[in-house]
């Protein structure tokens, strides 16, 4: 049972555009959401996050969206780098419960930046 | 400041050989956290430690793996008897006392079970 879905396998987009990933969850007990980067034979590595008290966090080019009646949650960069090109994970905690170490990871989205 | 260490990076093994992963945490960082990505899959813990316990070992098969995390030294996960189905990323994380949710990953450990 995927508690945390990335519907998208993958995602091509022009430099200088936006890119927009998109994460949805199930468990209504997560109150924490990360995104992590991974490039290929590296570990993830962690982006930004957010927790569900908040609707929107922003760090440079990075945006990150909860919508939490819809259970959804995006990031978005802009503009989009060659540089960004990567697989991004997005990941959910319940911090209010007694396994706030634990992330529920989903499949992950290969996104690709093209010059 | 040296990050997450994982050794070794690439590990071959044979089916019913014993793997073993060894993962270095952080300067600092008292919990260790092992997750598996399995081939078209996201990563899915199997288990916490802290120094010298096990805290959580629910992500962990039943049977042929263990870890731990000693007094002195690295932490380890131990595969008995490898099977092909084992064959997968091993990633370690790290976070400090207090701040558990937020944690730091090592490079990886890929095991390749021929």
């Amino acid at each position: 049972d995927q508690q945390v879905k990335q519907n998208s396998p993958s995602l091509s987009v022009q430099e200088g555009r936006i890119s927009i990933l998109n994460c949805d969850y199930t468990n209504s007990m997560f109150d924490y959401f990360l995104w992590y980067k991974k490039y290929p034979a590296e570990g993830p590595t962690f982006l930004i996050s957010i927790s569900s008290i908040k609707d929107k966090n922003e760090d440079g080019r990075f945006t990150v969206f909860l919508n939490k009646s819809a259970k959804h949650l995006s990031l978005h960069i802009v503009p989009s780098q060659p540089g960004d090109s990567a697989v991004y994970f997005c990941a959910a905690s319940a911090r209010g419960g007694g396994s706030n170490y634990k992330l529920t990871f989903g499949k992950g989205t290969l996104l690709t930046v093209n010059p | 400041n040296a990050g997450v260490m994982q050794n070794p990076r690439h590990l071959v093994r044979r089916r019913g050989q014993e793997a073993r992963l060894r993962c270095s945490p952080m300067k600092g960082h008292s919990h260790v956290y092992w997750y598996r990505q399995l081939p078209e899959e996201g990563l899915k813990f199997m288990v916490y430690l802290q120094k010298e316990n096990i805290i959580d070992e629910s992500g962990m098969p039943k049977e042929r793996f263990s870890a731990e995390f000693p007094k002195e030294g690295p932490s380890i996960l131990r595969i008995q008897q490898v099977v092909r189905g084992d064959s997968a990323a091993y990633f370690c994380a790290s976070s400090p006392p207090n701040q558990n949710y937020e944690a730091f990953f090592g490079q990886g450990t890929r095991l390749t079970v021929v």
